[in-house]
């Protein structure tokens, strides 16, 4: 069965702090891709990145950077110096290519307050 | 990247009532649109994928009854709650597929007093 686990759900933070939001998985499928998404208070889903389960390695975007390890079936996310505009919902999500379809499985989510 | 609209961006409603949510992809062709749910401070639920054409496909739990789905069209998905309840007031989110992208829609929030 597919599941993505979020174990963090409030974390805060003063600004300038580095912070890292948690995501395991899992699935039986060997192919398989996974997301993170931004939620501000708006409502409105922020694509951030979408990462393949054959591509390992480490990706670094500005202040964000991500930590794929399919030995811990992690996909790990860390924001550096953050802001107060950081301040946001994110959410880690699954899709699964045995199923022929884009659903995505979402996490719980881990709600991110940064201070100023 | 491509744009997702729905309509309204909020909707305030009697009990009993049906509700339309239109999601549209305004510079590209979605043969697949899904529509999810999003109750207060909870994560977001798959209720169902609609394929243009073609009858939509309902994740278990969710009633196609009371939530009607049609996508007349390439560019346009509706999502109809009927006879609306209190317990139907959520965050409904939808989302187009293009390529290998899934882009969503700004999300309706429904209020049903």
């Amino acid at each position: 069965a597919q599941k993505v686990t979020q174990a963090q759900t409030e974390i805060s933070v003063v600004e300038k702090e580095d912070v890292t939001l948690d995501c395991v998985y899992e699935t039986r499928d060997t192919t398989y891709y996974l997301f993170w998404y931004k939620q501000p208070p708006s409502g409105e889903l922020v694509f951030l990145i979408r990462r393949n389960s054959f591509d390992e390695q480490n990706e670094i975007s500005g202040r964000y950077s991500w930590n794929f390890q399919k030995s811990t079936s992690s996909f790990n996310f860390t924001i550096t110096a953050s802001q107060v505009v950081d301040s946001a919902v994110y959410f880690c999500a699954l899709s699964e290519a045995s199923l022929n379809t884009d659903k995505l499985i979402f996490g719980t989510g881990t709600r991110l307050q940064v201070f100023p | 990247g491509a744009v997702v609209s729905q309509h309204p961006s909020w909707v305030i409603c009697k009990s009993g009532t049906s509700v339309k949510i239109e999601c549209r992809s305004l510079d590209f062709q979605a043969t697949t649109m899904f529509w999810y749910r999003q109750f207060p401070k909870q994560s977001l639920m798959l209720m169902a994928t609609s394929n243009e054409g073609s009858k939509a496909t309902y994740e278990q739990g969710v009633e196609k009854d009371k939530f009607l789905i049609n996508h007349a069209s390439l560019t346009l998905s509706t999502l109809t709650v009927t006879s609306a309840h209190p317990e139907d007031s959520s965050f409904y989110i939808c989302s187009a597929i293009l390529g290998n992208e899934q882009f969503f829609g700004p999300g309706t929030r429904l209020t049903v007093l």
